[in-house]
């Protein structure tokens, strides 16, 4: 298996402007996340997907953020507007409860820089 | 308080020094443990589960503490590859699967 990807892998781009994060999860996984770590705030649970349904999405900063997970295969993490404290690596992971300690596999990332 | 604390450290050793991290949680009813370890611009990656009755990896030793709530990792004859950020992972109980994650205890192992 591929793990879990994450496209881009880097991303520049202007206050204002729409960024959309992508996410293909671990083939069988039935659990997706999505974190954000900054150095000052560590790494952050934003919202989290069972079965392709947002189950808790209270970590999500604002009305900015959005998250969708359409099928089983595939996620995105929407930013409309980006602003500069946005600026983070976003990390999606996938997991299984039914797999042996319900472990979290996380993507490479995705570094974001809001000029 | 924090929900799951660590020293942020730097832990600065030599090789084949010992070194203990600790970590902290608050909620008493947390059920699932672990250490994961992240590399510099890397994902975090799973390095091993805490079981209550401690386990032993190699070099690695985790141990609970539920009394104190408290998890710890020991790496015994530290190497240079094991330079990286150790993070701790506690998981509640009662079916809420949100795992949250301490900030992270920095080591840096020196020749």
């Amino acid at each position: 298996d591929a793990g879990v990807i994450q496209s881009p892998r880097h991303e520049v781009t202007e206050m204002g402007q729409e960024v959309t994060l992508r996410c293909k999860p671990i083939s069988g996984h039935d659990y997706l996340f999505w974190y954000r770590q900054t150095m000052m705030r560590g790494l952050e649970l934003l919202i989290y997907f069972n079965n392709n349904v947002p189950i808790d999405d209270s970590g999500m900063p604002e009305d900015r953020f959005s998250a969708k997970m359409p099928n089983a295969s595939f996620s995105t993490l929407k930013i409309q507007p980006s602003e500069p404290r946005d600026s983070a690596v976003y990390f999606c992971a996938s997991s299984s409860p039914r797999s042996k300690r319900e472990t979290q596999y996380f993507g490479p990332g995705t570094r974001l820089l809001v000029l | 308080r924090k929900e799951v604390e660590q020293d942020p450290g730097p832990f600065n050793v030599p090789e084949g020094a010992t070194v203990a991290f600790n970590c902290t949680y608050s909620n008493s009813a947390s059920q699932s443990f672990f250490w994961y370890r992240q590399d510099c611009r890397k994902e975090p990656k799973l390095l091993m589960s805490v079981y209550s009755s401690g386990n032993e990896d190699g070099r690695f030793t985790a141990q609970l503490n539920r009394a104190s709530q408290y998890i710890s990792l020991l790496i015994r004859d530290s190497k240079l590859s094991d330079s990286a950020t150790y993070l701790c992972v506690v998981e509640p109980s009662g079916g809420s699967y949100i795992p949250t994650f301490g900030r992270g205890t920095s080591l840096i192992v020196h020749p």
